[in-house]
């Protein structure tokens, strides 16, 4: 284990469910991420928190919510999803300001929507 | 823009054989942050190595090393004595201050499959 705690490891939802996907870590950092990962294309940051702020918004659809009760812990409510959110979710997460250490993951939800 | 662009989308070689994987980055930051990262079928993205843009020494950590050409805005990962274990998608991705916060981005390339054949 690398500190950041991913469930499920795999999700698979049809378009009218409500899931949630939880992230967790232990390394007392105070910054959270939510990333997704599509085949063939670069990540892309969906979701920022600092000290369980949200201070990133990149453009997500409202049908993903993020959630970050405190620092440790980081969730994305989905709802009414459509096929092509289908990806693998990674969490990760830093020290605020420590941007030479990058960021340690999670090892993601893989997500279909059906 | 600040962009990553891995120009290989796959790679393969010989267990034991020397492979370079190539990536370059535009930015108009004068102090940052570059990275590359392993991810194997496992799915976990592990950091394999780091470069400090002003450190002009290249990194190396074990038989992993990098070729660092600020000028070039390159920065290319060679893998020595490659494993079976090496097999995985390697990301390299560049960290830019995120404007109104004092956090940091990793702006990601679309990465490199590389397997090593027995």
């Amino acid at each position: 284990e690398t500190g950041v705690t991913q469930t499920p490891r795999h999700l698979v939802m049809g378009m009218t469910n409500k899931k949630s996907l939880k992230c967790e870590q232990h390394l007392g950092h105070n910054a959270m991420y939510w990333y997704k990962q599509s085949a063939k294309k670069p990540l892309e940051l969906m979701f920022v928190y600092n000290f369980k702020e949200q201070t990133e918004n990149n453009s997500v659809p409202s049908r993903f919510s993020p959630e970050c009760p405190n620092s440790s812990h980081l969730f994305l409510h989905l709802h009414t999803l459509q096929p092509e959110d289908s990806a693998l979710y990674l969490c990760a997460s830093s020290l605020l300001g420590t941007g030479a250490y990058g960021y340690t993951f999670g090892s993601g939800t893989r997500l279909t929507v059906v | 823009a600040q962009t990553v662009t891995q120009s290989q989308p796959e790679m393969s070689v010989q267990e034991a054989e020397t492979v370079t994987l190539s990536c370059t980055y535009d930015t108009s930051e004068s102090n940052y942050y570059l990275f590359w990262y392993k991810q194997p079928p496992s799915r976990q993205m592990i950091l394999v190595i780091r470069q400090e843009a002003y450190k002009q020494q290249n990194a190396t950590e074990n038989r992993f090393s990098v070729n660092f050409q600020k000028a070039a805005k390159s920065f290319s990962l060679k893998i020595s004595d490659s494993q079976l274990g090496d097999t995985a998608m390697y990301f390299c991705a560049f960290m830019k201050p995120l404007p109104m916060d004092s956090n940091y981005q990793l702006i990601w390339g679309a990465g490199t499959k590389l397997i090593i054949k027995p």
